[in-house]
Parts: structure tokens; C-alpha cells; sequence
């Protein structure tokens, strides 16, 4: 079955870290670059970033670059978004996606949601 | 504020036809493909038209997009109470080196 199931969420201190996971399944993991997406409560959807299939290259959003980081393991079909020095704004779903190749993400996790609240 | 711009609502009555704008500039949708996407609360959003205005499979023909310079147009004829939900496009920009999604239209069936 093809899909792709996030884990990994919960409430974390303002500062705080934690590691949301998604786990994909029914095609070929590696040749696919994958992204994150977030939706805040009551906003629309936020792209955070993406990493190429061999997990070489990874892009980010301003507003997370160098807090956050994506990666992945091809053996595992998993991808990671590891965030840091986590704020207010980032209480969000995040989604994973795969991306086809311009931002046509045809495959989406069920959501992780994420509060950062103290 | 989204550099993507999309109207905040939209409205029709059952069969009728509507259109969702999508307004950016020539370091994205003046230079890149567009997606759009359709999310209904408590649901994962789902790709609709990608590459301007083709359809994934399973979509139906009643979803049509379009792109002219620097805006791009998605529109729903034979309106359903279904089609109820939040509306995005979506493109890469290559001047911020990244990937944009439009403030999202409200589709709302009367």
C-alpha cells in the first residue's frame, strides 16, 4: 500500500526539541525527494523544506533554517525532521509529502501535530 | 502574507461554475509550473492539478487549471457540496530559492 504515516508529535517547552518521523511505504522510497509541510491552527500551509532521494541536498524555509533539519534513510524508507530551539509559531501539523519534482506533492502523511507551549 | 495571493473566500450554488486566482510574479509562477490542492478539515491535502493544469488520476474533469504570465486560475464547474474545502496553489520561486503555497480560498457551497 502506498503511504506514508508521520510519528513523532507532541507538546515540547518553547526551546525545546523533538524529532517527528514518517514512514513511507509502496514505492520506490530513494528515487523520490521528500518534504515537510506545516499547517498552524487556522492558517494556511506552510512549506518547511524538502531533501533530494539521496538525502545529499536539503532546501528550508527561512523561518526554519538553521533550527531545523530533514533527513533520511533509504534503508529504513524513512524520512526525518529534526527540530531545535523550537518556538510558539511552529505549533503546527506537519505533514510529510512526496514530491514529484516541482513542488507537485502527490502523496501525503496523515499529520503530525506539534504544540510548543510551556 | 503569502507572495502567492489567492481571494480569502469564494462561493457558488450547486452546478454552477467557480474560479479560484492565484496571483505571483515572474520568480515563480512567471517562471515555474503551478499546483493546486484541495484540503477538507481533519483530511491530509490532496494534489488536484499539477503542472498548470493536469490532473492526477482519479480526479474528475470537472477540476481544470490554468496559467497566463504570472497568475494561474483553478476552476471547478458542476459544483458539488463536496468540493467544500480550503483550495491552495502552490509553486516553486527561484529568486527565494523555495518552495511558495498561496494564502488558501475558502470554497464554500450554498
Amino acid at each position: 500500500q502506498v503511504q506514508l504515516v508521520e510519528s513523532g508529535g507532541g507538546l515540547v517547552k518553547p526551546g525545546g526539541s523533538l524529532r517527528l518521523s514518517c514512514a513511507a511505504s509502496g514505492f520506490r522510497f530513494s528515487d523520490y525527494f521528500m518534504a515537510w509541510i506545516r499547517q498552524p491552527p487556522g492558517k494556511g500551509l506552510e512549506w518547511v523544506g524538502y531533501i533530494s532521494g539521496s538525502g545529499i541536498s536539503t532546501y528550508y524555509a527561512d523561518s526554519v533554517q538553521g533550527r531545523f533539519t530533514i533527513s533520511r534513510d533509504n534503508a529504513k524508507t524513512s524520512v526525518y525532521l529534526q527540530m531545535h530551539r523550537l518556538r510558539a509559531d511552529d505549533t503546527a501539523f506537519y505533514y510529510c509529502a512526496r514530491d514529484l519534482a516541482t513542488a507537485d506533492f502527490d502523496l501525503w502523511g496523515q499529520g503530525a501535530l506539534v504544540t510548543v507551549s510551556s | 502574507q503569502s507572495v502567492l495571493t489567492q481571494p480569502p473566500s469564494v462561493s457558488g450554488t450547486p452546478g454552477q461554475r467557480v474560479i479560484i486566482s492565484c496571483s505571483g510574479s515572474s520568480s515563480n509562477i512567471g517562471s515555474n509550473t503551478v499546483n493546486w490542492f484541495q484540503h477538507l478539515p481533519g483530511t491530509a491535502p490532496k494534489l488536484l492539478i499539477y503542472s498548470n493544469s493536469q490532473r492526477p488520476s482519479g480526479v474528475p474533469d470537472r477540476f481544470s487549471g490554468s496559467k497566463s504570465g504570472t497568475s494561474a486560475s483553478l476552476a471547478i464547474s458542476g459544483l458539488q457540496s463536496e468540493d467544500e474545502a480550503d483550495y491552495y496553489c502552490a509553486g516553486r520561486d527561484d529568486s527565494l530559492n523555495a518552495v511558495l503555497f498561496g494564502g488558501g480560498t475558502k470554497l464554500t457551497v450554498l
